[in-house]
């Protein structure tokens, strides 16, 4: 069983179109993060939601708009995409002991 | 400037070679993970330390952690070509309401020759 889902793998799509990517964890963690790694393979987080409640949000264009319906899901919108929104966004989940394990990624190609 | 930071940038080894990479970082911490990436894949967590161990074990990985030293270093013993990857480590900053945010470094770039 996948720990850290996240829907789709792939999304190529125009600018200015508005997509959602979706993350679920069957781990029961309480904390769920989403980061964003660039062409140089920086990862950097975006937001963190513990128990559905946001806590982190960086600086991060308010196009991009997290959404947590459970503390088992935390999903992606993000609005008007630009070229530069090009880049692989990993979700994340955490347990104080053990660490945070990631999902599989999801390449976002904005043309 | 980034917390985190591994050196080498990439490290290239014979397969059977041990493989060291070493990480800095800035502020305190609770604990530093580090992961590995294949080649447009996910991230694999591979093992946490947490700021009051000074090293740990996992099969033929090693992590050592000197907080006095705000570094810390990844050692793969006996590579294989399998273990051609990105390693990157990630500090968990102390304090404060990180609430278990990751900083991470630029990453180590392993391959492993047959």
């Amino acid at each position: 069983d996948t720990a850290v889902s996240q829907t789709p793998k792939y999304l190529v799509t125009q600018m200015g179109n508005d997509k959602s990517i979706k993350c679920e964890q069957n781990l029961g963690h309480d904390t769920m993060y989403w980061y964003k790694q660039d062409s140089k393979k920086f990862l950097k987080i975006m937001f963190s939601y513990n128990n559905k409640e946001l806590i982190i949000n960086e600086t991060v264009p308010n196009r991009f708009s997290p959404k947590s319906p459970d503390k088992a899901h935390l999903n992606l919108h993000i609005n008007s995409l630009e070229l530069g929104d090009s880049a692989v966004y990993f979700c994340a989940s955490s347990h104080l002991r053990l660490g945070a394990f990631f999902g599989q990624g999801t390449r976002l190609t904005v043309v | 400037s980034q917390q985190g930071e591994e050196d080498p940038q990439a490290l290239s080894i014979q397969e059977g070679e041990n493989a060291t990479m070493n990480c800095s970082y800035k502020t305190s911490i609770n604990n530093l993970q580090w992961y590995r990436q294949n080649s447009g894949r996910g991230l694999v967590h591979l093992i946490l330390i947490r700021s009051n161990e000074r090293e740990k074990h996992s099969g033929r990985l090693r992590v050592t952690l000197d907080t006095s030293k705000k570094s810390s270093s990844l050692l793969i013993t006996a590579s294989r070509a399998a273990d051609t990857a990105s390693y990157f480590c990630a500090t968990d900053a102390a304090g404060g309401t990180s609430y278990g945010k990751l900083t991470f470094g630029q990453g180590t770039i392993l391959t492993v020759h047959p």
